[in-house]
């Protein structure tokens, strides 16, 4: 079946640091990719999405691009800052019903 | 626009006993869905419905789990009787699209549930 695994957390980084949490998806067809973050205390909220091979998604400072060859969809961003502090989930969509499937979640930690 | 709204926010109980939730999605939106997510993993889907109908609930676990839409707004899901391993976090979250499909979900706060 569909799955996403996600690099373990914590991240702990320095404020202007290069932030990378890896990504990969398993899937049949051709799935819809998405990042989601939960701030503490709040909701989960789109981060960012791409729909099909070689599409990026960017939002806030933050890109991922859609491999299919590696099937992955690495998160990065140049220079994270404190308020970039929270988890953030990879998931997918088998474009059937638009459902998501989760990864386990990255807690990122970033201190000044 | 107001968000998903969920309450209530924070539920202890005993096992055995039973418990609801209450989701108010946003205002027009087709599709609804219930999360579950335990400490430490990833949300996972329990139901999905399509205004009042239900799209998917093969992860729900229909002995003691069971969730409605009446009219296609707001939504309530039960568990009857709770287990331990049913502490968690329920998320409710809402999209547009009537189809479903690479629709942007909308996510309220959830209702931390520990059950003692």
């Amino acid at each position: 079946g569909n799955s996403v695994t996600q690099m373990e957390g914590p991240v702990t980084l320095s404020e202007e640091a290069f932030l990378t949490i890896n990504c990969t998806y398993t899937a049949t067809g051709y799935p819809s990719l998405f990042w989601y973050v939960q701030y503490p205390g709040e909701g989960l909220q789109l981060l960012l999405k791409a729909t099909k091979a070689d599409d990026k998604g960017s939002n806030k400072g933050f890109e991922a691009t859609y491999r299919k060859e590696t099937t992955s969809f690495h998160l990065e961003k140049g220079s994270v800052q404190v308020s970039d502090s929270a988890v953030y989930f990879c998931a997918l969509s088998d474009n059937q019903g638009g459902k998501l499937i989760f990864g386990q979640g990255t807690e990122l930690s970033v201190k000044p | 626009e107001a968000g998903v709204a969920q309450s209530p926010r924070y539920k202890i109980i005993e096992k055995r006993q039973s418990v609801a939730f209450w989701c108010n999605p946003i205002s027009g939106h087709a599709t609804l869905y219930w999360y579950q997510q335990i400490l430490g993993q990833g949300p996972k889907l329990l139901i999905q419905f399509q205004n009042n109908g239900v799209v998917d609930d093969s992860q729900l676990p229909k002995d003691r789990f069971s969730a409605e839409r009446l009219k296609g707004v707001d939504s309530t899901l039960k568990i009857q009787p709770a287990k331990l391993e049913d502490s968690a976090v329920y998320l409710c979250a809402s999209s547009l699209d009537r189809q479903g499909n690479n629709e942007k979900l909308f996510f309220g706060s959830g209702t931390q549930l520990s059950v003692l």
